[in-house]
């Protein structure tokens, strides 16, 4: 059971343009949201977040959007970059009954980016 | 700071051994996250350990274990290795704020291991 999913595997774009990634999730508990980016052959890199009290958060290029009610969000890269093609992985984390449980992240398979040149 | 650290990088074992991999935190940080990640599966959390305690458990069969040791540093064990077992294994690390949101976690580069 998939909680987080990322329903495009991949993602092809021109440089200059936007990139959108899409995320959809399940458990409306989750209340913590991540993108994280990897290169092959290294770890995971944390992009930006946003906590479920926000709608819209912005980091330079990228901004992360959040439907609470549809249970999606969205990253936005713009203008694209040839350096960011990458995988980009979603994640979501909640509250669990005990406050002491909410540090599980759950997360989508990834979308691979290719922004080409 | 040093980032997270990860050894070996790369392995190959076969089947019906057991193997060890380490995973050294950023420096301050008190919890430490185990994930395979294979291509099919994405990211698959392992467990999670917080001041020498296992946290957090992922649906894992018993043949994965892991520890803390008073100095953050993490370990964890396969034994009687499957070749559905070669994967990425990645450690990420937290400061461990205990009722904080902030997930934030940083990863090291993970270790390859193969499985013949």
């Amino acid at each position: 059971d998939q909680q987080v999913k990322q329903n495009s595997p991949s993602l092809s774009v021109q440089e200059g343009r936007i990139s959108i990634l899409n995320c959809d999730y399940t458990n409306s508990m989750f209340d913590y949201f991540l993108w994280y980016k990897k290169y092959p052959a290294e770890g995971p890199t944390f992009l930006i977040s946003i906590s479920s009290i926000k709608d819209k958060n912005e980091d330079g290029r990228f901004t992360v959007f959040l439907n609470k009610s549809a249970k999606h969000l969205s990253l936005h890269i713009v203008p694209s970059q040839p350096g960011d093609s990458a995988v980009y992985f979603c994640a979501a984390s909640g509250k669990g009954r005990n406050a002491g449980n909410n540090r599980k992240l759950i997360w989508g398979l990834g979308t691979s980016l290719a922004v080409n040149p | 700071k040093a980032g997270v650290t990860q050894t070996p990088r790369y392995l190959i074992k076969t089947r019906g051994q057991q193997v060890t991999l380490s995973c050294s935190p950023i420096s301050g940080h008190r919890s430490v996250s185990w994930y395979q990640q294979t291509p099919g599966q994405g990211l698959q959390f392992l467990f999670e350990y917080f001041s020498e305690t296992q946290r957090n458990k992922g649906n894992f069969p018993g043949r994965f274990s892991g520890r803390q040791f008073s100095n953050s540093r993490s370990e964890m064990n396969v034994s009687t290795l499957e070749l559905g077992d070669s994967a990425l294994y990645l450690c990420a690390s937290s400061p461990g704020a205990y009722v904080s949101s902030t997930d934030t976690q940083y990863f090291g580069p993970g270790t390859r291991l193969t499985v013949l």
